[in-house]
């Protein structure tokens, strides 16, 4: 079978750094992408990952152990507009794009 | 440059009832995606289509939903008969994903919200 496991729930400190942890389990891998999505909006596009190694988009960067099937999402110097639900997917060999079923991330003043 | 677009943003019908939806990918996107998502949960693929061809509908439940997508641009996604457990949000993305040498990104649309009751 297909599974994605990340934390439900996270809480930090405006200002503080979070990690979101990702372990995968799929059939085929192309690479690990991360997504944002708040409350009634769309899901939108982090960072994309298919090589071992640590991306950095400003204040998010996002790291893939393809040996270890784990990934995670770092943000740092957290904002209150960061609270959101936030998403690792998989790509699989097909272009097929397969979700976890999120982090809701809360920040605190 | 316009975004993916769906229609309509929300829709209340009740059960037994059909509904249909309806997605306008970016242009030059081949790929195509219908997710559902339902409350606290992440997207799950109903069917994914490259042009016009329904390349991964393994999780489209086809006794009550179809989906189509003529001449390889806009997608419609079905439901008849609707049921209370289909309250949800159903979700369309676009892409230009190239087998791997690409940025991997979906773009999504705003969704449609559905009530059935």
């Amino acid at each position: 079978g297909q599974s994605l496991e990340q934390p439900s729930e996270v809480t930090a400190v405006e200002g503080a750094i979070v990690q979101i942890n990702c372990t995968y389990q799929t059939s085929g891998f192309y690479g690990l992408s991360w997504y944002q999505q708040h409350d009634g909006g769309a899901p939108t596009f982090l960072s994309y990952n298919a090589l071992d190694g640590l991306e950095e988009t400003g204040r998010f960067s996002s790291f893939l152990s393809r040996s270890d099937s784990y990934g995670y999402l770092l943000l740092q110097e957290l904002q209150m507009k960061d609270s959101a639900s936030y998403f690792c997917a998989v790509r699989d060999g097909g272009d097929k794009i397969i979700f976890g079923k999120g982090t809701r991330l809360h920040i605190l003043p | 440059e316009a975004g993916v677009v769906q229609s309509p943003r929300y829709k209340i019908i009740e059960k037994k009832q059909p509904v249909a939806f309806w997605c306008n990918p970016i242009s030059g996107h081949n790929t195509l995606y219908w997710y559902l998502q339902n409350l606290g949960q992440g997207p799950e693929l109903l069917i994914r289509y490259e042009n016009e061809e329904a390349v991964d509908d393994s999780q489209l439940p086809k006794d009550r939903f179809s989906a189509e997508r003529l001449k390889g641009v806009d997608s419609t996604l079905k439901i008849q008969p609707a049921e209370l457990g289909d309250s949800a949000v159903y979700l369309c993305a676009s892409s230009s994903l190239a087998g791997g040498f690409d940025t991997g990104e979906l773009f999504f649309g705003e969704g449609s919200r559905l009530t059935v009751l």
